[in-house]
């Protein structure tokens, strides 16, 4: 196991809903990387947070946000969730931003929208 | 184009063959990692390298900076490597530095 954990595992919610996903980084890890996957798919960028600042985004629209907190703990909302927001949500600390750290990923959170 | 191509998508082996996936790239990348998920979603990553070939048990990495191409390589494959295997780039600069970059994977079925 990586020690990332991320919360809840599962999750049902209905078009134009909120969501937060949680995710614990690994210990001593300051950047959370936060992926969407959808089905049969390679997981996509959504945005990267280091420090407590977004450092970095993929293609997702605004209705996309995060957080990340002094514990490097780390948020996604998704606002007005629409049906393509079903996926596997996949987050992934690393030492820092840099390419050449590991990302240790998290178990994923899995969203249904239904 | 992805930027990330993987081949083949599909690949089915009996217990004990020889195997490889390959990884082609058309980004510049400060390291290219193999990754490895199983059914349930969870994601190991198995190897991170920016140059040269890195050994792990019965897991081989090699990439070709030169030729924007890595290849996974399973010797003694067995039924428990059944599972998707993900090559991902992290590109080099610019306001995508670090990001990461993800192929397709490759679904590996080993049969006993």
């Amino acid at each position: 196991e990586t020690g990332v954990t991320q919360s809840p595992t599962h999750l049902i919610k209905t078009r134009g809903q909120q969501v937060t996903l949680r995710c614990s980084s690994q210990s001593g890890h300051n950047t959370v990387s936060w992926y969407q996957q959808a089905l049969g798919q390679g997981p996509q960028f959504i945005f990267q947070y280091y420090r407590e600042e977004e450092n970095g985004r993929g293609n997702f629209p605004p209705r996309f946000s995060g957080l990340q907190f002094p514990n490097y703990s780390s948020e996604l909302n998704v606002n007005a969730l629409e049906l393509d927001d079903s996926a596997l949500y996949l987050c992934a600390s690393s030492l820092d931003p840099g390419g050449y750290n590991e990302q240790y990923f998290g178990p994923g959170t899995r969203l249904t929208v239904t | 184009k992805n930027e990330v191509e993987q081949s083949p998508q599909n690949l089915t082996a009996q217990e004990g063959e020889f195997i490889t996936i390959n990884c082609s790239y058309s980004v510049g990348i400060s390291a290219l990692h193999w990754l490895q998920q199983h059914p349930g979603g969870g994601i190991v990553s198995l190897f991170m390298l920016s140059s040269g070939k890195k050994k792990h048990g019965r897991l081989i990495a090699t990439i070709n900076i030169q030729e924007k191409h890595s290849s996974l390589h399973i010797t003694a494959s067995h039924p428990r490597d059944s599972a998707v295997y993900i090559c991902a780039v992290a590109n080099a600069g610019g306001t995508s530095y670090g990001k990461l970059t993800f192929g397709q994977g490759t679904i590996l079925t080993v049969h006993p």
